[in-house]
């Protein structure tokens, strides 16, 4: 089993609904969760950081749910732009590396 | 610069060969993590360095690969005796270090193994 999952979609959003997608991982111990967002041939841009409490960044909305092992992301109101590939990120406590997920591409459409 | 820097930002070399890749952190991060993403795949944890701890080379895919850093500056990436399969691009990413997480990426150097 991978250390962190995500549906590699893609999914295909009419401009100004919601998607939301989830992604698991396997290390109960993991502290610290990530969305990046990656654009083709670009590199990973932090997106924002997941909470326990769940938070909000404009259109943007994570949660995060210990008990079960996954986090969200929820994109209300989808803009063209928002099309790219968005990569789940997972850090132990104890360990150091950041552990990403395959990422789940997201293609909003007019 | 204000971000994470890496060079080259394009690597065309012959199968055998030696190459080096470097990355500038962003000044006063601690922490500087390798990463390779291979075409359409997602990223592979290579290393990371924090302060002047031992580095956690657990991703380094043989002992072909290895990197250094010089306290909390510049890491240099080196693959020894290029394959074919170590086509990728690697990129480079620091963070401020100990409890915060927050990692920048540098924009990448694509090696091409020919």
């Amino acid at each position: 089993r991978k250390e962190v999952e995500q549906d590699p979609g893609p999914f295909n959003v009419p401009e100004g609904a919601t998607v939301a997608f989830n992604c698991t991982y396997s290390n109960s111990a993991s502290q610290s969760f990530f969305w990046y967002r990656q654009d083709c041939r670009k590199e990973p841009k932090l997106l924002m950081s997941v909470y326990s409490s769940g938070n909000e960044d404009g259109r943007f909305t994570a949660q995060l749910n210990r008990a079960s092992q996954y986090i969200s992301l929820l994109i209300r109101d989808s803009k063209l732009s928002d099309s790219a590939t968005y990569l789940c990120v997972v850090n132990e406590a104890a360990g150091n590396k950041l552990t990403f997920g395959g990422g789940t591409r997201v293609l909003v459409k007019p | 610069g204000a971000g994470v820097s890496q060079s080259p930002s394009n690597k065309v070399t012959e199968k055998g060969k030696d190459v080096e890749l470097r990355c500038d952190p962003i000044s006063g991060h601690t922490a500087l993590y390798w990463y390779r993403q291979r075409l359409g795949q997602g990223l592979e944890f290579l290393i990371y360095f924090q302060g002047n701890s031992a580095p956690d080379k657990s991703g380094l895919p043989s002992d072909r690969f290895s990197a250094e850093r010089t306290g909390e500056s510049v890491s240099t990436l080196t693959i020894q005796r290029t394959q074919q399969e170590d086509s990728a691009v690697y990129l480079c990413a620091s963070s401020r270090g100990g409890g915060e997480k927050k990692a920048f990426f540098g924009q990448g150097t694509r090696l091409t193994v020919v």
